[in-house]
């Protein structure tokens, strides 16, 4: 089925770095997505990123974070500085539908801040 | 705006047992999508069903759920559970009219299955 690439899948980094986190969506969907996930709790929605443009940003969306998907490549977000509360799974999903296409997700990429 | 309850945060079962996970929503749309995801253990969460045709049961690997709009409703249902349905469930809503740029998520039920 239809894939969703994630790069890195593992990052470690000091707290005060930079980190930029790669998503490949599904090739033609027009609509992606990132979900944070702290271990051993739910997942939630950070941001979706539509025709170039942040379309909604949830109260986890510091401004330390940012995204955007430069000419059709990948979808990155991007957190600078880090904080040791953003280690997490980050999980990046895309649609071919905003209403009623479902999410394809990636594996996540797992970030540790130290 | 939309909002999905999940009331149970764990269930927890023995192998051989029925399984219900509770979903109600609330949306301004008429005709919402509804979808449960499935995220095992380590691993990305993935569709389960979906479904958008009211009382209509939808199926897929030995689960099931039906779209009820008169209750809002759209539990997640198996006759008997298994050791490898442990994972976390979520369940979803979406609009289906212009300007629904965000799936709305439950808070997801951990469902256990014992031996």
């Amino acid at each position: 089925g239809p894939k969703v690439l994630q790069i890195p899948s593992h990052q470690i980094i000091d707290m005060g770095q930079m980190v930029t986190l790669n998503c490949d969506p599904v090739s033609n969907h027009l609509y992606f997505y990132w979900y944070k996930q702290i271990l051993g709790q739910q997942m939630e929605f950070l941001v979706n990123f539509y025709n170039g443009k942040v379309m909604e940003k949830s109260k986890l969306f510091k401004d330390q974070f940012s995204v955007e998907r430069p000419d059709g490549s990948y979808f990155t977000l991007k957190i600078q500085p880090t904080a040791l509360e953003d280690s997490a799974v980050y999980f990046c999903a895309s649609s071919s539908r905003a209403s009623t296409g479902q999410l394809y997700f990636g594996e996540g990429s797992k970030l540790t801040v130290l | 705006g939309d909002s999905v309850t999940q009331t149970e945060g764990l269930v927890t079962l023995t192998e051989g047992l029925p399984v219900m996970l509770n979903c109600t929503y609330q949306t301004i749309y008429s005709n919402p999508f509804l979808f449960w995801y499935v995220q095992h253990l380590n691993e990305s969460p993935r569709l389960l069903l979906k479904s958008f045709t009211d009382n209509k049961r939808t199926e897929h690997q030995g689960f099931h759920a039906t779209l009820h709009k008169s209750s809002s409703s759209f539990h997640l249902q198996k006759s008997s559970a298994q050791l490898s349905d442990s994972a976390l469930y979520y369940c979803a809503l979406s609009g289906t009219s212009g300007g629904n740029y965000k799936p709305t998520f439950g808070k997801g039920t951990s469902l256990v299955v014992h031996p």
